[in-house]
C-alpha cells in the first residue's frame, strides 16, 4: 500500500497563477482533509471531505476551492496564488470519525512570489 | 487557535536519555493524539488516548493524560538518534468537528 500520495511535492507560483494539488489514498478511508503547516503554528484545517462527493469548509478555507469525484482523490485548487499561500500542504485520510487517527502524505512545499 | 500547546518549543538530549514534553490544552476533550514529523515528511500517528484513559504505552513511547490539569506528556525512553524529530499533540475537542495541533516540540538526538 503506497498509503497517502500527494503531488507535486515542489512548487514555484507567481501571484495570480492557479494551480492544483493531488492528493490520492489506497486505504479505502472515507475522510480525507488538506492541512497547511506554517513555521511556529501546528497544522491548520483548510478543508475536509467526509466522503465521495462531499466537501466542507476547515479553519481556513478562503482563497481555496477542494473537489472529491472520486473516493480516493482529494483535490486542493489555488484560483489565485497570493504571497501568504506560501505554506507546506499535508493532505490527509482517516477512516471514520474527523478526529479518529489520521494518516499523513509526505507533503508539497508551495512558493508564491 | 490552537487548542494544544506543547512545552518545551525546543529539547536537546544525548542517545540513551530519556526526553519528556508535555501538551496543554483549553476545552473538554474526546481524545489527544500525538504524532511525529521527520524533517521534511508528513506526520506519522503514535498514541491515541482517550479522554476516560490514563496512560498508554507503546514500545518505548508512554503517554499520560490528566483531564482535571488538561494536560498530557509523552516520555520517550532510551531515546536513539533516530527519535530526532518534531513531535506535536493534536486535541479532539468534544465541542469541535476537527483536530486541533499545536505548534510541536522539536527534538534534537545527540549521538
Amino acid at each position: 500500500n503506497a498509503g497517502v500520495t500527494q503531488t507535486p511535492k515542489f512548487r514555484v507560483l507567481k501571484t495570480g497563477q492557479s494551480m492544483t494539488l493531488l492528493c490520492a489514498q489506497d486505504m479505502n478511508h472515507e475522510y480525507m482533509y488538506w492541512y497547511r503547516q506554517d513555521p511556529g503554528m501546528g497544522l491548520r484545517l483548510i478543508h475536509y471531505s467526509v466522503g465521495e462527493g462531499t466537501t466542507a469548509k476547515g479553519e481556513v478555507p478562503d482563497g481555496y476551492n477542494v473537489s472529491r469525484l472520486k473516493k480516493q482523490n482529494f483535490l486542493l485548487g489555488l484560483e489565485s496564488a497570493a504571497p501568504s499561500q506560501t505554506s507546506v500542504y499535508f493532505c490527509a485520510s482517516s477512516p471514520g470519525r474527523i478526529t479518529d487517527t489520521q494518516y499523513f502524505g509526505p507533503g508539497t512545499r508551495l512558493t508564491v512570489l | 487557535s490552537q487548542q494544544g500547546e506543547e512545552d518545551p518549543q525546543a529539547l536537546s538530549i544525548q542517545e540513551g536519555e530519556n526526553a519528556t514534553m508535555n501538551c496543554s490544552y483549553k476545552t473538554s476533550i474526546n481524545n489527544l493524539q500525538w504524532y511525529r514529523q521527520n524533517s521534511g515528511r508528513g506526520l506519522v500517528h503514535l498514541i491515541l488516548i482517550r479522554s476516560n484513559e490514563r496512560e498508554k504505552h507503546s514500545g518505548r513511547l508512554r503517554v499520560t493524560l490528566d483531564t482535571s490539569k488538561k494536560s498530557s506528556s509523552l516520555l520517550i525512553t532510551a531515546s536513539r538518534a533516530a527519535d530526532t524529530a518534531s513531535y506535536f499533540c493534536a486535541t479532539a475537542p468534544q465541542n469541535d468537528y476537527k483536530l486541533s495541533f499545536g505548534a510541536g516540540t522539536t527534538v534534537t538526538v545527540r549521538a
